[in-house]
This record gives C-alpha cells, sequence and structure tokens, in this order.
C-alpha cells in the first residue's frame, strides 16, 4: 500500500541554522504533498504544500522541493529560531481532498 | 470564524465499552476525515465522509463506524474498545471545490485502561 517515510526522525540546530527535513512516498499516482507543523499537545497545523506540477514553492523562511521521478520531497527551513521547534509531518495524497498518508514525524529542536 | 471543533477533549474508557468522538467542520467545508494518531507517530487515516457516506476507509476494523449529519458535522464510533485503540484521534475538515488543504481538530485524547 502507499507508504511515506520521513527522515530524520529527530534534528537538533542551533538558532539561524538551516534545518531540511526529507520525505519518500511509494504511490506514484500522488500528487498533492503538505506539510504540517505540531507542537506539543496541539493540532496539526499546515505550514506549506506542494502539488505535483509544481518542483519548488517557497514562503518566506520555508520552502519544499519536489523531485517526482525519485518521488522525493523535503522541507527548507532557514534562519531557524526557537519557536521552530516542534514536531513535522510530512504526507502524501493521490488527489488533494483524498486521504493523507503521513510520514512518521521529525522533531526538530532549535536553540538559543 | 470558527475552525474545527471537537468534543470531548479528553475520555477515559475501559477495555469493552463504547466510545462516540465528535466533530464539527470548518464554516463551508463538507467533508470530513478522521484519522488516529498514536504516541509519537503519525496520523493514521480512518475513513471520509462526504455528502453523508463514507468516501475512503483506511486499514481499521470494522470496530471503528462513522456517520456524517445533513450539516456537515461527523461523528466517530469505536465499539469493544481496546487498550490500543489509546491515541489521539484528530478530525479534519476540507472542501474539494475550495482547496486541497485538510483543516485539524484540536483533537481528542482517548484512554483506554
Amino acid at each position: 500500500g502507499e507508504n511515506v517515510e520521513q527522515h530524520p526522525s529527530t534534528l537538533s540546530v542551533q538558532e539561524g541554522d538551516s534545518a531540511v527535513i526529507k520525505c519518500t512516498y511509494s504511490d506514484s499516482a500522488s500528487n498533492y504533498f503538505p506539510w504540517y507543523k505540531q507542537e506539543l499537545g496541539k493540532r496539526p497545523q499546515l505550514i506549506i504544500d506542494i502539488r505535483s506540477n509544481v518542483g519548488e514553492k517557497k514562503d518566506q523562511r520555508i520552502a519544499v522541493t519536489l523531485n517526482k521521478t525519485a518521488k522525493h520531497f523535503s522541507l527548507h527551513i532557514t534562519e531557524t529560531q526557537p519557536e521552530d521547534s516542534a514536531v513535522y509531518f510530512c504526507a502524501a495524497s493521490s488527489t488533494g481532498f483524498q486521504k493523507l498518508v503521513f510520514g512518521t514525524g521529525t522533531r526538530l529542536l532549535v536553540s538559543p | 470564524d470558527a475552525g474545527v471543533t471537537q468534543s470531548p477533549t479528553h475520555l477515559i474508557k475501559t477495555r469493552g465499552q463504547q466510545v462516540t468522538l465528535r466533530c464539527s467542520p470548518k464554516s463551508g467545508h463538507d467533508t470530513v476525515s478522521w484519522y488516529q494518531q498514536a504516541l509519537g507517530q503519525g496520523p493514521q487515516f480512518i475513513f471520509q465522509y462526504y455528502e453523508e457516506e463514507e468516501r475512503q476507509r483506511g486499514n481499521f476494523p470494522d470496530r471503528f463506524s462513522g456517520h456524517q449529519f445533513p450539516n456537515y458535522s461527523s461523528e466517530l464510533n469505536v465499539n469493544a474498545l481496546l487498550l490500543g485503540d489509546s491515541a489521539l484521534y484528530l478530525c479534519a475538515s476540507s472542501s474539494p471545490g475550495q482547496s486541497y488543504e485538510q483543516y485539524f481538530g484540536p483533537g481528542t485524547r482517548l484512554t483506554v485502561t
């Protein structure tokens, strides 16, 4: 069945550094790739998403890249801040409003 | 604009009991999806409701059932609770005609003892 692998499981960086989280999906029909940020005890919140007809999307300090051939997509956070500390989940869907298949999450810790 | 709401916030049940969780979608949304998030894991898709019918289902047993009402709100029912059903149950709403984004509610924390 569909599977999304996410690496690393934990990531520690210093404030101001960049952070990169990588995901690989198995379903070649996947065409929508959102990234969610989940703070402790809170709901997942969408931070950025990308569709398969686009290779890269940027929103201020956050960017997502997609390589359809390799079935890889990545989240890039630049100039990290302590408030970026959270668990980040990637997900994939074969159509935007259908079920999301989530990765296992990456715990990002940004130290001041 | 009210976002996705869920009730109750927390729930403690005994093995073998039944539970009903509730979700009200974001205003303007007509599709509701349910996810189970075990501690330290990513959310797992349970099922999705649209026009009061189950449109898609994940790999969950028949003990998990749901319903969607004419006002688009939804319920998740779990029968014969097992210890392994302890998790955070998330509801997400969306509107396919508007956007791909799924908005999540705060979740219901279910503990089965």
